[in-house]
């Protein structure tokens, strides 16, 4: 089984600034990914990110980049240079090796200030 | 861009009547999922379908649910008896294959409520 833990309800940021939200895992599945979606206030969910257990890199994509630390199992998100679009709420997901179901955190709530 | 739609995005039903809701996932998809939300709450899998088949559900996915393929283009999940801890954001989503690096892309959700 897989468990998703996001430990921080919401978060705060200056507009330009950079965050990071927490996500640590547990599973006892040899490989597995992992995965970070939006869910801005309109409901809809949207991929930003994914690092597969066995990446020898840490995933970037744009602005988003994940903070990889395999031994502490966490996957925190980065997000550089927020902007007010990014106000939205931040799912953490995993998936196992043997299965096709991803397990999600509940949630982050990201406020962006100007 | 190719995107999963649903309908209706607004279903409001009394208890104890029969929903259906419906997807259409991308179509060169071969795996199928239905998620909830409860409101407020974490996004929570309910069951995965591949080949005309339920390939893994879980323990919400009780007798009370069903999918189905109809045609080749949508996906339904079906709720006989429709209770009050069914409201709840329904979210279909849809994969290429099974690879572990599968991205899911998700529709824009069935916003359910049971009165």
């Amino acid at each position: 089984a897989q468990k998703i833990t996001q430990t921080q309800p919401g978060m705060f940021v200056q507009e330009k600034e950079a965050v990071t939200l927490d996500c640590t895992y547990d599973t006892s599945d040899p490989s597995y990914g992992l995965f970070w979606y939006k869910q801005p206030s309109s409901g809809e969910m949207i991929f930003l990110i994914y690092q597969g257990s066995y990446d020898q890199q840490n995933a970037t994509e744009g602005r988003y980049s994940l903070n990889f630390q395999k031994a502490r199992k966490s996957a925190n998100l980065v997000i550089s240079a927020s902007q007010l679009g990014d106000s939205a709420m931040y799912f953490c997901a995993m998936r196992g090796e043997y299965g096709n179901k991803l397990v999600f955190g509940a949630g982050t709530i990201l406020r962006v200030k100007s | 861009e190719p995107e999963v739609t649903q309908t209706p995005s607004h279903q409001v039903t009394q208890m104890g009547q029969e929903v259906i809701l419906r997807c259409v996932p991308i179509s060169n998809h071969l795996y199928f999922y239905w998620y909830r939300q409860i409101l407020g709450q974490k996004v929570e899998f309910l069951v995965s379908f591949y080949n005309n088949e339920i390939s893994e559900k879980s323990e919400i996915f009780d007798d009370q649910f069903s999918v189905e393929r109809p045609d080749g283009s949508n996906f339904t999940l079906k709720i006989r008896s429709t209770k009050l801890e069914d409201s709840a954001m329904y979210f279909c989503a849809s994969s290429v294959n099974g690879m572990l690096r599968d991205e899911q892309y998700f529709g824009p959700g069935t916003r359910l409520t049971v009165t």
